[in-house]
């Protein structure tokens, strides 16, 4: 079975705190990506890679940095934690030339 | 860019047939992908349609029509268990079709 797994379920932090948000998967996947899922909105790509050290902006990139040291790993970086990034977080991860998306459990960010 | 367009809420009985649209303009396409989340979980990979056509798998089916940029995902023989959203997603011209972009989810409801 595919695992990714996120470091955090749930997570609280102050206004212009650096948050760490880390995935790990253990498929050897090429392809990792982090969203961020609102109510009504579904879920919106903020950066995902390809390779190591290699990253593509999403959809909504603006505050948040990645990470991508070793294949299994990717991590989100909030810079300065604002509360409108109050989100769920999930992180997946692809096999190149395969369709299914494998997701973590997310973590629930408050910043208060 | 993208937009997909599907149904907030549908509710249904156990034992009926439910249907999900989706409607979606992309800049270029690749496949249209079914994944389905429950509340507190993460979202699962349910079904990936390239072709025109209907693709079966046990009780649910997906059907894409790509000159109609359109697609359905079809529930039969409901069940309490298929409580949850549905989210449709598009894998598109950019970046090769690594990127997902998703709608904003379908939250259907079975009563008994």
């Amino acid at each position: 079975d595919v695992k990714v797994t996120q470091s955090s379920r749930y997570l609280v932090k102050r206004t212009g705190e650096k948050v760490f948000l880390e995935c790990v998967q253990d498929m050897d996947h090429e392809n990792m990506f982090w969203y961020r899922q609102d109510p009504g909105l579904g879920l919106r790509l903020i950066y995902f890679s390809y390779d190591v050290k290699m990253k593509e902006k999403g959809d909504i990139p603006e505050g948040y940095s990645v990470s991508r040291e070793k294949k299994e790993r990717f991590s989100l970086i909030l810079e300065s934690a604002s509360t409108n990034q109050t989100s769920m977080y999930l992180c997946a991860s692809r096999g190149t030339g395969y369709h299914e998306q494998y997701f973590g459990p997310g973590t629930r960010l408050t910043v208060t | 860019g993208q937009s997909l367009e599907q149904p907030s809420e549908v509710t249904a009985v156990e034992g009926a047939i439910v249907q999900i649209n989706c409607t979606y303009q992309t800049s270029g396409f690749y496949g249209l992908s079914w994944y389905q989340q429950h509340d507190g979980g993460a979202p699962t990979f349910l079904s990936y349609n390239a072709l025109d056509g209907l693709e079966e798998t046990g009780r649910f089916s997906s059907f894409l029509s790509r000159s109609d940029s359109y697609g359905y995902l079809l529930l039969q023989e409901l069940q309490m268990k298929d409580s949850a959203s549905y989210f449709c997603a598009v894998r598109d011209g950019d970046n090769a079709g690594n990127m997902l972009t998703f709608g904003g989810g379908t939250r259907l409801m079975v009563k008994p």
